[in-house]
């Protein structure tokens, strides 16, 4: 079974500055997708970022980007440039692309609480 | 913003009694999830389906039914309500049953007293 671990429980960071969030896994599979989710207080849950297992080069968002190092099984998002608006829970997600039961299948971690100071 | 509605936004019932959630996409996507959060432990996935009357169960499936009449509507049933199901729920829909992101509803407040 697969599990995602995020290490960080609570963060902060000063407006503008930069700040990198982590978050490993455990998986035995090849194919599979890895995403960044942000729940700001109003509770949705918005897609930040995704990284395909297959690809070598690290995603970029505007002022999000990962870090993907899959022989470690690691996967931080950086966010750069850090504004007010930033400040959310964030969850890092896996989900299996191989054929079977849990394909497709969110798994997510605890999550990180990020608070963004003025 | 994909077009999800979930209803109630606030639920507040007694021990024992059935509750009913309902998830509506006007997306036209086949796939439909239902999640629990809860605090220290992330997203859960309770069910999700994979077409009308397709139906499987997630990882915490336990105490939960759901069913899937038409496209646009996903229900997920509470039979009989304990505390243990406080939580907020979330739905959420995705166009294929992978290598798509999943997109999610504003989520459901459970609290069951």
């Amino acid at each position: 079974a697969q599990t995602v671990t995020q290490s960080q429980p609570e963060m902060s960071v000063q407006e503008a500055e930069t700040v990198t969030l982590s978050c490993t896994y455990d998986t035995s599979e090849s194919n599979y997708y890895l995403f960044w989710y942000k729940q700001p207080p109003s509770r949705q849950m918005i897609l930040v970022i995704r990284q395909e297992a297959y690809k070598q080069q690290n995603a970029t968002e505007n002022r999000f980007s990962v870090n993907f190092q899959k022989a470690a099984k690691s996967f931080s998002l950086k966010i750069s440039d850090s504004q007010l608006g930033d400040t959310a829970m964030y969850f890092c997600a896996f989900m299996s692309l191989n054929y079977g039961g849990s394909q497709g299948n969110l798994i997510f971690g605890k999550g990180t609480k990020l608070s963004v100071k003025p | 913003d994909a077009g999800i509605t979930q209803s109630p936004r606030h639920k507040v019932t007694e021990t024992g009694t059935p509750v009913t959630l309902r998830c509506h996409q006007t997306e036209n996507h086949r796939y439909m999830y239902w999640y629990r959060q809860d605090p220290g432990h992330g997203l859960r996935l309770i069910h999700y389906s994979y077409g009308v009357k397709d139906t499987d169960k997630g990882e915490v499936s336990d105490g939960y039914s759901v069913s899937r009449s038409k496209t646009e509507d996903f229900l997920l049933t509470l039979e009989s309500a304990t505390s243990s199901q406080t939580s907020v729920y979330f739905c959420a829909i995705s166009e294929q049953r992978s290598n798509q992101p999943q997109h999610f509803g504003d989520g459901t407040r459970l609290s069951i007293l």
